[in-house]
């Protein structure tokens, strides 16, 4: 069954507003990753956040993530077209020894 | 180094043919992974090999799945007969830890007639 499932799945703004998706997952984890999906190519990872961590950044993302309602969240400031792509969350159930990813979500930036 | 790579990026086949899907890892690392994508089942996890030996190969569908590594450099999924059903865009990733982060490959794009 799905570990992750991603919130919205599918999410329209415009260039230079903020993009916010969401992760919930169902059981403990020892970290939680975010990758995105350009049309028609492979995933790329983006970031990683371990279960002892609430909150990352990396460039104009920002990951939190709260072990107690098993979800997190990335952030996108200042989106741009480029950003447009499907968003993925990856987790480790503590007893697996694989990543299971989400369905994603969309994000659509229009200029 | 130049990444995974995967070849070929499309293949268009005739139900009842044989597929054959290869992956060339990045160097160094441990873990090679095979996932097939669908619009309808997402990112499914087929097999997964450690130092070129198969660990769990819990998501292969049938018995018409079969995967290889015969040496760190090189993987193959075959698909034989290959049926409509399973038509997908398969990927390969590797990495250094089986949970760590995953670099994917471009993904080969199977359409089975």
């Amino acid at each position: 069954s799905q570990q992750g499932e991603e919130d919205p799945q599918a999410l329209s703004i415009q260039e230079g507003e903020n993009a916010t998706m969401n992760c919930s997952y169902k059981t403990s984890i020892n970290n939680l990753q975010w990758y995105r999906q350009n049309s028609g190519r492979g995933l790329v990872h983006l970031i990683l956040i371990r279960s002892n961590e609430r909150e990352k950044h990396s460039g104009r993302l920002r990951v939190t993530l709260d072990t107690s309602k098993k979800s997190s969240s990335l952030l996108i400031t200042a989106s741009r077209a480029a950003d447009t792509a499907s968003y993925f969350c990856a987790t480790d159930p503590s007893g697996y020894s694989t990543l299971t990813f989400g369905k994603g979500t969309m994000l659509l930036v229009s200029p | 180094d130049a990444g995974v790579i995967q070849s070929p990026r499309h293949e268009v086949t005739e139900m009842g043919q044989e597929v054959t899907l290869r992956c060339k890892p990045i160097s160094g690392h441990d873990y090679l992974f095979w996932y097939r994508q669908t619009m309808m089942r997402g990112l499914e996890l087929l097999i997964y090999f450690n130092n070129n030996v198969p660990i769990d190969d819990s998501g292969m569908p049938e018995d018409r799945f079969s995967a290889k590594m015969p040496n760190a450099s090189f993987s193959t999924l075959k698909i034989q007969p290959s049926e409509p059903r399973d038509s997908a865009v398969y990927f390969c990733a590797s990495s250094l830890y089986p949970t760590g982060e995953l670099f994917f490959g471009e993904g080969s794009r199977l359409t089975v007639l």
